[in-house]
C-alpha cells in the first residue's frame, strides 16, 4: 500500500532554516501536504502543494517537490523558537471520490535558543 | 480560514460507558468529514470516512459497532465510542473536506477511559 516516511527528528538553532524531508510510494498522489502539530494540540495545515508544482513559497515556508523521486521537502527560513513541534507530511490521491490522507510518521523539530 | 471545532477536548470516563465526540464545521458545509485516532508519538490512523446522509465508511480492523459515527447534517459528524476499555484511550481528531479538496482538522479529543 501507499507509505510516507519521513526522519524522527531535527534539532535547529534559532534562527537556522530547518529543512525537513519526505518521501511517498504513490506515484498517483495529487496533493501533498505539511501538518504542524503542537503538543497536545491537533493538526494545523501550514501548506500544501499540487503534484504539477516543483515549488510552493509562502513567508518563510518554501516546499519542494521532486515527482520523479516522490520526494518532498519543507524549508523554515529563520527558525524560531514557537516553530518547535511535530511535521507531519501527507499525501493523497483524489482520482476517485475518496479523500483519506496518508500520513508519515511525523518529524519533530526541536529549535534550540 | 475554514475552522473545524471539536467537543468534548477532554474526557475521562468510567470503562464500560459511552463517550460521544462532535465535530462540527463552523464556516462551511462538508459533506465528508473523516475521523482519526492518533496514539501517543505515532502518527494518525484513519478510522472512517463519514458521509452526510450515509452510512459511514470504516477502514479494515476498526470495529463499527463499536465506533458508531453519525453525519447528521453538513456541518455534524459524531463519533459514539461505545462501552469503551482502557485501550480505547487515545487523541481522536477528525477532520472536513471543504471545496479544493482540503481537509481542516478540528483541535483534537483526548479520551482517557478508566
Amino acid at each position: 500500500g501507499e507509505d510516507v516516511e519521513q526522519s524522527l527528528f531535527l534539532s535547529v538553532r534559532e534562527g537556522d532554516s530547518s529543512v525537513i524531508n519526505c518521501t511517498y510510494t504513490d506515484s498517483s498522489s495529487t496533493y501533498l501536504y505539511w501538518y504542524k502539530q503542537e503538543p497536545g494540540a491537533g493538526l494545523q495545515l501550514l501548506t500544501y502543494i499540487f503534484s504539477n508544482m516543483d515549488m510552493k513559497q509562502d513567508q518563510r515556508l518554501t516546499v519542494l517537490l521532486n515527482k520523479k523521486d516522490k520526494h518532498l521537502s519543507l524549508r523554515i527560513a529563520d527558525t524560531q523558537t514557537g516553530d518547535s513541534a511535530i511535521y507531519f507530511c501527507a499525501e493523497s490521491n483524489y482520482g476517485g471520490s475518496q479523500g483519506n490522507l496518508i500520513f508519515g510518521k511525523g518529524t519533530k523539530l526541536s529549535v534550540k535558543p | 480560514g475554514a475552522v473545524v471545532s471539536q467537543h468534548p477536548s477532554r474526557v475521562i470516563c468510567k470503562s464500560g460507558t459511552s463517550v460521544k465526540i462532535e465535530c462540527r464545521s463552523l464556516d462551511f458545509q462538508a459533506t465528508t468529514m473523516f475521523w482519526y485516532r492518533q496514539f501517543p508519538k505515532q502518527s494518525l490512523m484513519l478510522m472512517a470516512t463519514s458521509n452526510e446522509g450515509s452510512k459511514a465508511t470504516y477502514e479494515q480492523g476498526v470495529e463499527k459497532d463499536k465506533f458508531l459515527i453519525n453525519h447528521a447534517s453538513l456541518t455534524l459528524s459524531t463519533l459514539t465510542v461505545t462501552s469503551a476499555h482502557p485501550e480505547d484511550s487515545s487523541f481522536y481528531i477528525c477532520s472536513a473536506l471543504a471545496i479544493q479538496e482540503t481537509q481542516y482538522f478540528g483541535p483534537g479529543t483526548r479520551l482517557l477511559v478508566l
